[in-house]
């Protein structure tokens, strides 16, 4: 069966240090990726997705970056953090039938 | 441009009581639906999702979903609520080719003993 990992479950981080949080996908070949941050009363913005190795499609624009150097994993990155980029990310994959099943998600709290 | 709205932030239901949370979309064509439900600190979990067919859904853990294409709605339903229901829920509507999802910004759901 797919399982999707995401590491690590809560992270404090100083502005202006880096980031990376990874995500991994156990199961399934080729899936769609996605990344998505939830802040207070905002609900779910996406942030970038992807439909194979290298190929990153970005929503917003933003200090964060993604990567996805593997088939099944997705990494999501900064070279700087900012207070604003304080959230909970969640990352997300599917088989591009829309079938998405969501990581357990990071805490990030930049301080 | 697709969107979805939830126009309620948050319901206060008493246990044993029904539910209904609204969810409207805004989508050219025939919609793909979908609700989420989020316990504290975790991820996602599907509920329901309305690809065709019949507009009545059943989904897991009781709930069900009617689409009303009149209404361009897709609100969620449960006879009676259990304290273990207390969440956020998110109603999405799937878009574009690449199978992404938008979703709808949650509504918080609180349970009175």
């Amino acid at each position: 069966s797919q399982t999707i990992h995401q590491w690590p479950a809560t992270l404090v981080q100083p502005v202006g240090s880096p980031l990376s949080l990874e995500c991994t996908v156990e199961g399934t070949s080729n899936p769609n990726l996605y990344w998505y941050r939830q802040a207070a009363g905002r609900g779910l913005q996406l942030l970038f997705y992807s439909v194979g190795i290298g190929q990153i499609s970005s929503e917003v624009p933003q200090n964060l970056s993604a990567s996805r150097p593997q088939d099944r994993q997705f990494i999501l990155s900064s070279k700087k953090l900012l207070l604003s980029d304080s959230g909970f990310y969640l990352c997300a994959w599917s088989s591009g039938d829309y079938g998405y099943t969501f990581g357990s998600g990071t805490r990030l709290t930049v301080v | 441009a697709q969107s979805v709205t939830q126009p309620d932030i948050h319901i206060t239901v008493s246990e044993g009581a029904s539910l209904e949370l609204r969810c409207n979309y805004s989508y050219g064509a025939t919609p793909y639906l979908f609700w989420y439900v989020q316990s504290p600190g975790q991820g996602l979990q599907l509920l329901l999702k309305y690809f065709s067919g019949d507009t009545l859904v059943q989904g897991i853990k009781g709930f069900e979903a009617e689409f009303k294409r009149s209404q361009s709605s897709f609100n969620l339903r449960k006879p009676s609520v259990h304290w273990s229901d207390a969440a956020e829920y998110f109603c999405a509507v799937g878009a574009g080719s690449q199978g992404n999802l938008i979703f709808g910004k949650g509504t918080k759901l609180s349970v009175k003993p």
